[in-house]
């Protein structure tokens, strides 16, 4: 069964250090792959997706992902954490079924220290 | 472009209550919609899809349904609330072609008491 997982549930970084957040997959498709984020009480937003083409993608606020196949990886970073980065982040893949679904991760809290 | 609306943004209901979450697409027509509940400090969990007025598909065995009475509008329902239906609820609609993204509401925040 297709799935994805995110190692660590909270990840704590210093503002101005790397941020990498990690997001493994299981398809038996080549799949679609997307980052979300999520500020407490509000819906999710895009950072960045894969569908083809360059497997590394470049998102909004700074943040970039690798698609690896081999490992089947799809890794969330930032350069430089911003106390703005604070927020719940979501891997998914778009999977397609019967119909077209999107399965997320459970998710990873970042936390950024002054 | 398009959007779409989700309300109300907050919802306190008593248990045995009734409920009803409505969400409405702009800008698109014939999406794939959604419903998704977010339990707190928990994943998404998808609800209901709908890949056509009338249509719809439940992921999981609960105490809602959903409804699409319009191609552009869905609607999230029970007859009685239990403890266990709070959570953050999220409506999503998703293009039927192609390999983007899904698009959501801003969610309702229901909590049954």
């Amino acid at each position: 069964a297709q799935s994805v997982t995110q190692l660590g549930s909270h990840v704590s970084v210093s503002e101005g250090a790397l941020v990498l957040l990690r997001c493994n997959y299981s398809s038996s498709v080549p799949p679609y792959l997307f980052w979300y984020v999520q500020y407490p009480n509000q819906g999710l937003q895009l950072l960045l997706k894969y569908t083809t083409g360059a497997t590394l993608v470049k998102g909004i606020n700074g943040f970039e992902a690798e698609f690896k196949k081999s490992e089947t990886s799809f890794h969330l970073t930032k350069p430089s954490a911003h106390m703005s980065d604070a927020a719940e982040y979501f891997c998914a893949v778009r999977l397609k079924t019967s119909y077209d679904k999107v399965i997320f991760g459970p998710g990873t809290s970042l936390s950024v220290i002054p | 472009s398009q959007t779409i609306h989700q309300w109300p943004a907050t919802l306190v209901q008593p248990v045995g209550s009734p409920l009803s979450l409505e969400c409405t697409v702009e800008g698109t027509s014939n999406p794939n919609l959604y419903w998704y509940r977010q339990a707190a400090g928990r994943g998404l969990q998808l609800l209901f899809y709908s890949v056509g007025i009338g249509q719809i598909s439940s992921e999981v065995p609960q105490n809602l349904s959903a409804s699409r009475p319009q191609d552009r509008q869905f609607i999230l329902s029970s007859k009685k609330l239990l403890l266990s239906d709070s959570g953050f609820y999220l409506c999503a609609w998703m293009l039927v072609q192609g390999r983007g993204e899904a698009f959501f509401g801003q969610g309702t925040r229901l909590t049954v008491v």
